[in-house]
Protein backbone atom coordinates (compact mmCIF):
# COMPACT_ATOMS: atom_id res chain seq x y z
CA UNK A 1 0.00 0.00 0.00
CA UNK A 2 1.08 3.74 -0.77
CA UNK A 3 1.78 5.59 1.82
CA UNK A 4 4.40 7.20 4.48
CA UNK A 5 6.43 5.83 7.32
CA UNK A 6 7.60 6.85 10.31
CA UNK A 7 10.57 5.34 12.60
CA UNK A 8 9.96 4.94 15.66
CA UNK A 9 6.81 5.44 16.65
CA UNK A 10 8.23 6.25 19.98
CA UNK A 11 11.81 7.93 20.98
CA UNK A 12 13.19 8.58 24.36
CA UNK A 13 16.47 10.77 23.90
CA UNK A 14 19.02 11.83 26.82
CA UNK A 15 19.95 15.36 26.83
CA UNK A 16 22.88 16.39 24.89
CA UNK A 17 22.13 13.19 22.44
CA UNK A 18 21.28 14.08 18.56
CA UNK A 19 18.46 12.08 17.23
CA UNK A 20 17.51 11.09 13.66
CA UNK A 21 13.37 10.36 13.04
CA UNK A 22 12.80 8.61 9.69
CA UNK A 23 10.57 9.29 7.10
CA UNK A 24 9.43 7.01 3.95
CA UNK A 25 7.15 7.56 1.06
CA UNK A 26 6.20 4.96 -1.37
CA UNK A 27 3.69 7.70 -3.28
CA UNK A 28 5.67 9.77 -5.71
CA UNK A 29 5.40 12.58 -4.21
CA UNK A 30 8.52 15.28 -4.94
CA UNK A 31 7.52 17.72 -1.62
CA UNK A 32 8.06 16.66 1.91
CA UNK A 33 7.38 18.38 4.97
CA UNK A 34 8.23 17.98 8.64
CA UNK A 35 5.74 19.38 11.37
CA UNK A 36 6.07 19.39 15.25
CA UNK A 37 2.68 19.19 17.07
CA UNK A 38 2.39 20.04 20.91
CA UNK A 39 -0.38 20.38 23.13
CA UNK A 40 -2.34 23.67 22.37
CA UNK A 41 -0.73 25.11 19.48
CA UNK A 42 -0.92 24.27 15.82
CA UNK A 43 1.28 22.20 13.91
CA UNK A 44 4.53 23.80 12.94
CA UNK A 45 6.61 23.96 9.99
CA UNK A 46 10.22 22.48 10.32
CA UNK A 47 11.56 22.27 7.47
CA UNK A 48 10.56 20.59 3.57
CA UNK A 49 12.10 20.15 0.34
CA UNK A 50 10.20 20.05 -2.63
CA UNK A 51 12.80 18.07 -4.82
CA UNK A 52 15.54 16.17 -4.14
CA UNK A 53 19.25 18.31 -2.94
CA UNK A 54 16.93 21.09 -1.93
CA UNK A 55 15.40 22.01 1.09
CA UNK A 56 14.04 25.39 3.13
CA UNK A 57 13.54 26.30 6.91
CA UNK A 58 10.13 26.49 7.87
CA UNK A 59 9.17 28.69 10.93
CA UNK A 60 10.92 26.32 13.53
CA UNK A 61 13.98 25.34 11.85
CA UNK A 62 16.60 25.98 14.90
CA UNK A 63 17.95 23.13 16.42
CA UNK A 64 17.13 20.91 13.75
CA UNK A 65 18.63 19.39 10.66
CA UNK A 66 17.34 17.49 7.78
CA UNK A 67 18.68 15.76 4.12
CA UNK A 68 16.79 14.96 0.95
CA UNK A 69 19.26 12.79 -0.87
CA UNK A 70 16.77 10.63 -2.03
CA UNK A 71 12.95 11.31 -3.55
CA UNK A 72 11.66 8.47 -1.11
CA UNK A 73 13.42 9.61 2.14
CA UNK A 74 13.40 12.80 4.39
CA UNK A 75 14.71 12.53 7.96
CA UNK A 76 14.97 14.54 10.40
CA UNK A 77 17.61 15.19 13.26
CA UNK A 78 17.07 16.53 16.46
CA UNK A 79 19.72 17.82 17.74
CA UNK A 80 20.77 19.07 21.08
CA UNK A 81 20.67 22.56 19.98
CA UNK A 82 17.01 22.00 20.11
CA UNK A 83 15.68 23.54 23.52
CA UNK A 84 12.43 22.03 23.94
CA UNK A 85 12.65 18.78 21.86
CA UNK A 86 9.61 17.10 23.37
CA UNK A 87 6.95 16.99 20.99
CA UNK A 88 5.01 14.87 18.57
CA UNK A 89 6.53 14.94 14.95
CA UNK A 90 4.79 14.59 11.65
CA UNK A 91 6.21 14.09 8.60
CA UNK A 92 4.42 14.35 5.53
CA UNK A 93 4.22 14.83 1.58
CA UNK A 94 2.12 16.70 -0.55
CA UNK A 95 -0.49 15.64 -3.14
CA UNK A 96 -0.73 17.48 -6.04
CA UNK A 97 1.37 21.09 -6.98
CA UNK A 98 2.30 23.79 -4.73
CA UNK A 99 -0.63 25.30 -4.80
CA UNK A 100 -2.47 23.21 -2.79
CA UNK A 101 -2.35 22.26 1.10
CA UNK A 102 -3.93 19.14 0.65
CA UNK A 103 -1.10 16.98 2.26
CA UNK A 104 -0.84 13.05 3.40
CA UNK A 105 0.64 12.55 6.72
CA UNK A 106 2.44 9.64 8.46
CA UNK A 107 1.69 8.29 12.19
CA UNK A 108 3.93 10.31 13.51
CA UNK A 109 7.06 10.07 15.95
CA UNK A 110 7.01 10.90 19.80
CA UNK A 111 10.19 11.73 21.30
CA UNK A 112 10.32 12.41 24.49
CA UNK A 113 13.64 14.06 26.19
CA UNK A 114 14.78 12.28 29.75
CA UNK B 1 -0.76 39.17 11.08
CA UNK B 2 -2.43 35.64 9.60
CA UNK B 3 -4.52 34.28 11.83
CA UNK B 4 -6.62 30.99 12.48
CA UNK B 5 -9.00 30.00 15.05
CA UNK B 6 -11.08 27.03 15.83
CA UNK B 7 -13.67 26.80 18.54
CA UNK B 8 -14.94 25.46 20.40
CA UNK B 9 -11.87 23.66 22.07
CA UNK B 10 -13.70 20.91 22.72
CA UNK B 11 -17.20 19.47 22.13
CA UNK B 12 -19.09 16.44 23.60
CA UNK B 13 -21.71 15.58 22.13
CA UNK B 14 -24.78 12.37 22.20
CA UNK B 15 -24.79 10.31 19.56
CA UNK B 16 -27.26 11.92 17.01
CA UNK B 17 -26.83 15.19 17.97
CA UNK B 18 -26.16 17.23 15.19
CA UNK B 19 -23.60 20.42 15.21
CA UNK B 20 -20.92 22.51 14.25
CA UNK B 21 -17.49 23.59 14.36
CA UNK B 22 -16.10 26.82 13.11
CA UNK B 23 -12.61 28.02 12.13
CA UNK B 24 -12.20 31.60 11.48
CA UNK B 25 -9.65 33.34 9.76
CA UNK B 26 -7.82 36.57 9.24
CA UNK B 27 -5.49 36.13 6.31
CA UNK B 28 -4.18 38.00 3.35
CA UNK B 29 -5.03 36.15 0.29
CA UNK B 30 -6.47 32.92 0.78
CA UNK B 31 -5.89 30.23 -1.84
CA UNK B 32 -7.55 27.80 0.25
CA UNK B 33 -9.09 26.36 3.20
CA UNK B 34 -8.50 22.64 4.53
CA UNK B 35 -10.07 20.49 6.78
CA UNK B 36 -8.10 17.06 8.36
CA UNK B 37 -9.27 14.72 11.18
CA UNK B 38 -6.84 13.63 13.71
CA UNK B 39 -6.83 10.39 15.86
CA UNK B 40 -5.29 10.31 19.24
CA UNK B 41 -2.01 9.40 18.32
CA UNK B 42 -1.74 9.16 14.41
CA UNK B 43 -0.86 11.87 12.17
CA UNK B 44 -3.90 14.21 9.97
CA UNK B 45 -5.93 12.78 7.41
CA UNK B 46 -6.99 15.41 4.47
CA UNK B 47 -11.14 15.54 4.96
CA UNK B 48 -12.00 18.31 2.00
CA UNK B 49 -10.59 21.58 0.58
CA UNK B 50 -12.74 24.58 0.11
CA UNK B 51 -11.33 27.63 -2.13
CA UNK B 52 -13.77 30.38 -2.74
CA UNK B 53 -16.98 31.66 -0.54
CA UNK B 54 -19.80 30.02 -0.98
CA UNK B 55 -18.66 26.49 -1.76
CA UNK B 56 -19.81 23.44 0.15
CA UNK B 57 -18.41 19.89 0.12
CA UNK B 58 -19.96 16.67 1.80
CA UNK B 59 -18.89 13.29 3.22
CA UNK B 60 -20.84 11.09 4.88
CA UNK B 61 -22.62 12.66 7.67
CA UNK B 62 -19.82 15.66 7.32
CA UNK B 63 -19.72 18.87 5.09
CA UNK B 64 -18.24 21.64 5.04
CA UNK B 65 -18.72 25.17 3.94
CA UNK B 66 -16.66 28.80 3.23
CA UNK B 67 -17.60 32.09 3.72
CA UNK B 68 -14.98 35.05 3.45
CA UNK B 69 -14.01 34.93 7.35
CA UNK B 70 -14.85 31.47 8.21
CA UNK B 71 -15.62 28.03 7.65
CA UNK B 72 -17.71 25.21 9.66
CA UNK B 73 -17.34 21.61 9.34
CA UNK B 74 -20.79 20.40 10.32
CA UNK B 75 -21.89 16.82 11.74
CA UNK B 76 -24.73 15.66 11.22
CA UNK B 77 -26.54 12.16 13.38
CA UNK B 78 -22.94 11.69 14.70
CA UNK B 79 -21.45 8.51 15.46
CA UNK B 80 -19.00 7.43 18.55
CA UNK B 81 -16.49 6.94 15.31
CA UNK B 82 -16.54 10.40 14.95
CA UNK B 83 -14.82 10.91 17.69
CA UNK B 84 -11.37 12.84 16.75
CA UNK B 85 -9.63 16.48 16.91
CA UNK B 86 -10.59 18.19 13.45
CA UNK B 87 -7.97 20.53 12.59
CA UNK B 88 -8.69 23.51 9.48
CA UNK B 89 -5.34 24.85 7.91
CA UNK B 90 -5.57 27.83 5.90
CA UNK B 91 -3.15 28.15 2.56
CA UNK B 92 -1.99 31.79 1.76
CA UNK B 93 1.54 32.22 0.74
CA UNK B 94 2.09 29.43 3.35
CA UNK B 95 -0.08 26.64 5.41
CA UNK B 96 -1.77 27.57 8.74
CA UNK B 97 -3.27 24.83 11.32
CA UNK B 98 -5.66 26.01 13.83
CA UNK B 99 -5.12 24.41 16.91
CA UNK B 100 -8.08 21.75 16.43
CA UNK B 101 -11.29 21.02 17.76
CA UNK B 102 -11.15 17.84 20.07
CA UNK B 103 -15.32 15.84 19.23
CA UNK B 104 -16.20 13.26 21.70
CA UNK B 105 -19.47 11.82 20.77
CA UNK B 106 -20.81 9.29 23.43
CA UNK B 107 -23.21 6.66 22.81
Amino acid sequence: DGGITQSPKYLFRKEGQNVTLSCEQNLNHDAMYWYRQDPGQGLRLIYYSQIVNDFQKGDIAEGYSVSREKKESFPLTVTSAQKNPTAFYLCASRVGDRLTGELFFGEGSRLTVL
Amino acid sequence: EDQVTQSPEALRLQEGESSSLNCSYTVSGLRGLFWYRQDPGKGPEFLFTLYSAGEEKEKERLKATLTKKESFLHITAPKPEDSATYLCAVHTDKLIFGTGTRLQVFP
